[in-house]
């Protein structure tokens, strides 16, 4: 089992552009999670999908976040326009029912 | 009162030593109860569930008080691979019950 695969993991990007942050989850999961993860705040749940639906969205900070799952297999979360404060780590997380995270190697992003 | 609260140490331990991590939580219908272990620049992973009547893993011991809202993990004989940062987890009640809180973690490091 290849386990959570997340790519990029690195990004610098300068501020105003948009990012795009790819996860794979592990086959069979059908729970799939974006948290982020600062210094300040810790690891915050920005949003859940579960069989491919959005169910909670209800942390991600802004409009300029948006996150899709087309399919079982592949989620993105883009920021557009990104801002220097966006810099933090972000993991993808999947869970098979009823529960037990695993988390991929996460994205570190950093806007300049 | 934050959902999840921990001591952020840094606790820095001699290798034997026994240390004792703390966490509260404050939303009292939360439904289970986690120790998640982060290693530096890593992804957090399971550590141990917690359960009410306490549970070992071991060198690791767990234990919840529900009427005083608090966790405790416990090491013993600590090794240098113990050193990472600890992280308390509470899920969410009810319908949330998918939802991992995160405490912002406790930094460990055991020197020789």
């Amino acid at each position: 089992d290849a386990g959570v695969i997340q790519s990029p993991r690195h990004e610098v990007t300068e501020m105003g552009q948009e990012v795009t942050l790819r996860c794979k989850p592990i086959s069979g999961h059908n729970s799939l999670f974006w948290y982020r993860q600062t210094m300040m705040r810790g690891l915050e749940l920005l949003i859940y999908f579960n069989n491919n639906v959005p169910i909670d969205d209800s942390g991600m900070p802004e409009d300029r976040f948006s996150a899709k799952m087309p399919n079982a297999s592949f989620s993105t979360l883009k920021i557009q326009p990104s801002e220097p404060r966006d810099s933090a780590v972000y993991f993808c997380a999947s869970s098979p029912p009823p529960a037990g995270y695993t988390f991929g190697s996460g994205t570190r992003l950093t806007v300049v | 009162r934050k959902e999840v609260e921990q001591d952020p140490g840094p606790f820095n331990v001699p290798e034997g030593a026994t240390v004792a991590f703390n966490c509260t939580y404050s939303n009292s219908a939360s439904q289970s109860f986690f120790w998640y272990r982060q290693d530096c620049r890593k992804e957090p992973k399971l550590l141990m569930s917690v359960y009410s009547s306490g549970n070992e893993d071991g060198r690791f011991t767990a234990q919840l008080n529900r009427a005083s809202q608090y966790i405790s993990l416990l090491i013993r004989d600590s090794k240098l691979s113990d050193s990472a940062t600890y992280l308390c987890v509470v899920t969410g009640s009810g319908g949330s019950n998918y939802k991992l809180t995160f405490g912002k973690g406790t930094l460990l490091t055991v020197n020789p």
